[in-house]
């Protein structure tokens, strides 16, 4: 059974970092690209970042709004991917999903999802 | 930048027929997908490749997109099927999710 599950979220003031990690099992974890969205009541789905398999280079791409301050990683030996927040804004503040995502296609699996709150 | 539009909100009678739209410029000539999402739980993929269902999920799902509009059709709605439901598509190496449709069985 395919299961992502996060963990790392935290309240945060502004301009500090947090890592969150996407711990994944019931799949061959590097041979999938793997992606960060985030939720806000206002904002709705926003996707965060990807990161390819090491079969198709292993590059991360990012949205706009996180470029130069988030950087997504993976580790395929533990079956790992990580984002690292840094320089966080109230506005980062939302619910982070991992995902696994099937290549240019739909993301077939999320997880439960952690709460990140940026707050002064 | 690529746009994916659906209507706020959409009410169907239980054992009626949903209809969720979803439009964008061109959208017919891409692979759209939806996603169910009930309160407090992660998004579920419920169609992909233009009309398949991932394993579990209802035969009462089916899609269909052409033009510039994807188009998700529930079945004899039931109160479970009582959720947001998004549209994905990806445009130029980009990810967009349309806004998202709160579906009620009323």
């Amino acid at each position: 059974e395919v299961q992502l599950v996060e963990s790392g979220g935290d309240l945060m003031q502004p301009g500090r970092s947090l890592r969150l990690s996407c711990t994944a099992s019931g799949f061959s974890f590097g041979d999938y690209a793997m992606s960060w969205f985030r939720q806000t009541p206002g904002k709705g789905l926003e996707w965060v970042a990807f990161i390819r398999s090491k079969i198709y280079g292993g590059a991360p791409e990012y949205a706009a709004s996180v470029k130069g301050r988030f950087i997504i990683s993976r580790d395929d030996f533990n079956s790992i991917a990580y984002l690292q927040m840094n320089s966080l804004q109230i506005e980062d503040t939302g619910i982070y999903f991992c995902t696994r995502e099937i290549p240019h296609g739909p993301f077939d699996y999320w997880g439960q999802g952690t709460q990140v709150t940026v707050s002064s | 930048s690529y746009e994916l539009t659906q209507p706020p909100s959409v009410s169907v009678s239980p054992g009626q027929t949903a209809s969720i739209a979803c439009s964008g410029d061109k959208l017919g000539g891409k692979d759209a997908y939806w996603y169910q999402q009930k309160p407090g739980q992660s998004p579920v993929l419920v169609i992909w490749q233009y009309n398949k269902r991932p394993s579990g999920v209802p035969e009462r799902f089916s899609a269909f997109n052409s033009g510039n509009t994807a188009t998700l059709t529930i079945s004899g709605t039931q109160a479970l099927d009582e959720a947001d439901y998004y549209c994905q598509a990806w445009d130029s190496g980009t990810v967009v999710f349309g806004g998202g449709t709160k579906l009620t069985v009323l």
